[in-house]
């Protein structure tokens, strides 16, 4: 079966400094991926999407970066974190129409 | 752009009793895919059921059900013989069956938070 991982599980920045969350996927090829941010009693917003190794595209021009280096590997990063980075960070993954989400990483910019 | 509304931002149930959770969506798409996802306290989204536009019977896992009514784009959740494990929040999401890309997104909702009372 299939089990998607994501870490560190919480995250304490201070403003400014960088940041690289981690999403792997396990049990399965060639997924699309997706990073979503949930802020604080809202639905999920879809950050990045990609659907293979170096292929990624952003919905939202924003402070966030991403990249993936191997198959089942999704990374978000940041140079610089801003105050209103700050929020729920989710990874999912989808071989057909229906997307499975990881645990997610509660990031707190200071 | 697909907008996806739950009109409900809190619902109480009592344990062993039955509740449905409202949704609503607008699209100019004929085909798509809706789903509900359940978020607990540990915020992991999980998901409940799928629903797919083409097909007119409404789905069931268990003890969910939805009431999917295309022509009012309607897609209701109703949760049976209601447990303390069902306490949380539950997401309303659209996504395109043409979408490729980003457009293979999930539109959400903005969550009903369901509680349930012994």
């Amino acid at each position: 079966s299939q089990t998607i991982h994501q870490w560190p599980a919480t995250l304490v920045q201070p403003v400014g400094s960088p940041l690289s969350l981690e999403c792997t996927v396990e049990g399965t090829s060639n997924p699309n991926l997706y990073w979503y941010r949930q802020a604080a009693g809202r639905g999920l917003q879809l950050l990045f999407y990609s659907v293979g190794i170096g292929q990624i595209s952003s919905e939202v021009p924003q402070n966030l970066s991403a990249s993936r280096p191997q198959d089942r590997q999704f990374i978000l990063s940041s140079k610089k974190l801003l105050l209103s980075d700050s929020g729920f960070y989710l990874c999912a993954w989808s071989s057909l129409d229906t997307q499975y989400f990881g645990p997610g990483t509660r990031l707190t910019v200071l | 752009a697909q907008t996806v509304t739950q009109s409900q931002p809190e619902m109480s149930v009592q344990e062993a009793e039955t509740v449905t959770l409202s949704c609503t969506y607008d699209t100019s798409e004929s085909d798509y895919y809706l789903f509900w996802y359940k978020q607990p306290p540990s915020r992991q989204m999980i998901l409940v059921i799928r629903q797919e536009a083409y097909k007119q019977q409404n789905a069931t896992e268990n003890r969910f059900s939805v009431n999917f009514q295309k022509a009012a784009k309607s897609f209701s959740l109703k949760i049976s013989d209601s447990q303390l494990g069902d306490a949380a929040m539950y997401f309303c999401a659209y996504r395109s069956a043409y979408g490729v890309g980003t457009a293979s997104k999930l539109t959400f909702g903005t969550g009903t938070r369901l509680q349930v009372t012994l």
